[in-house]
């Protein structure tokens, strides 16, 4: 109940084209969504998060569509570039006081040029 | 202003040795996590601390595995005797309070154990 499953494991889009990476859960308890991207050799790097009170959040190029009822959130970055190419982890937390996230098994992304 | 700094970057240790690992948090920030990442898996939580407590250990091996966030200098991750199975890259993030506040990942300690 403490997993967050993600999919697919690997990606590779065209540049321009639209990433789209999902991520699904079971526990309820969880109130916070974000997302991490980690480039090889780097630590992971906040990109966007939400919360379960709305339903998409957009910030930029990267969007993050929200369904609770479905316990599914997905990230979609638009205009893929050759940059965006890393490792994407989705994550989820519950208001515990602290931020224990607990991390889906990552999205490799390669965007070709 | 620093981000989260860990040291070593890479540790190669043989199997039976002990591996000390550190972080210094970014400035301001008194809050501590470890995290370990296992190759083409992602990030599983160990440990949570503030300065000189250890709030939520729940993530931790029962044994060989400790951590400490003492009032001066950086947190240690500490891992005695250790195996093959321990090879991996540890991360440690630092907030500056509590609750679903940003908390920011250093680069990582990647552990080998020959």
């Amino acid at each position: 109940q403490q997993q967050v499953k993600q999919s697919p494991q690997s990606l590779i889009v065209q540049k321009g084209g639209i990433s789209i990476i999902n991520c699904a859960y079971e526990n309820t308890a969880f109130d916070y969504f974000p997302w991490y991207q980690q480039f090889p050799g780097k630590g992971p790097a906040l990109l966007i998060a939400i919360r379960p009170d709305v339903s998409e959040k957009k910030e930029g190029r990267f969007t993050i569509s929200f369904n609770k009822s479905a316990k599914q959130f997905s990230l979609h970055i638009m205009d893929s570039q050759p940059g965006d190419s890393a490792t994407y982890f989705c994550a989820a937390s519950m208001n515990t006081g602290f931020q224990k996230l607990v991390f889906g098994t990552g999205t490799r992304l390669l965007v070709s040029p | 202003n620093a981000g989260v700094m860990q040291n070593p970057r890479h540790l190669v240790r043989r199997r039976g040795q002990e591996a000390r690992l550190r972080c210094s948090p970014m400035k301001g920030h008194s809050h501590v996590y470890w995290y370990r990442q296992l190759p083409e898996e992602g990030l599983k939580f160990m440990v949570y601390l503030q300065k000189e407590n250890i709030i939520d250990e729940s993530g931790m091996p029962k044994e060989r595995f400790s951590a400490e966030f003492p009032k001066e200098g950086p947190s240690i991750l500490r891992i005695q005797q250790v195996v093959r199975g321990d090879s991996a890259a540890y991360f440690c993030a630092s907030s500056p309070v509590g609750g679903n506040t940003e908390a920011f990942f250093g680069q990582g300690t990647r552990l080998t154990v020959v």
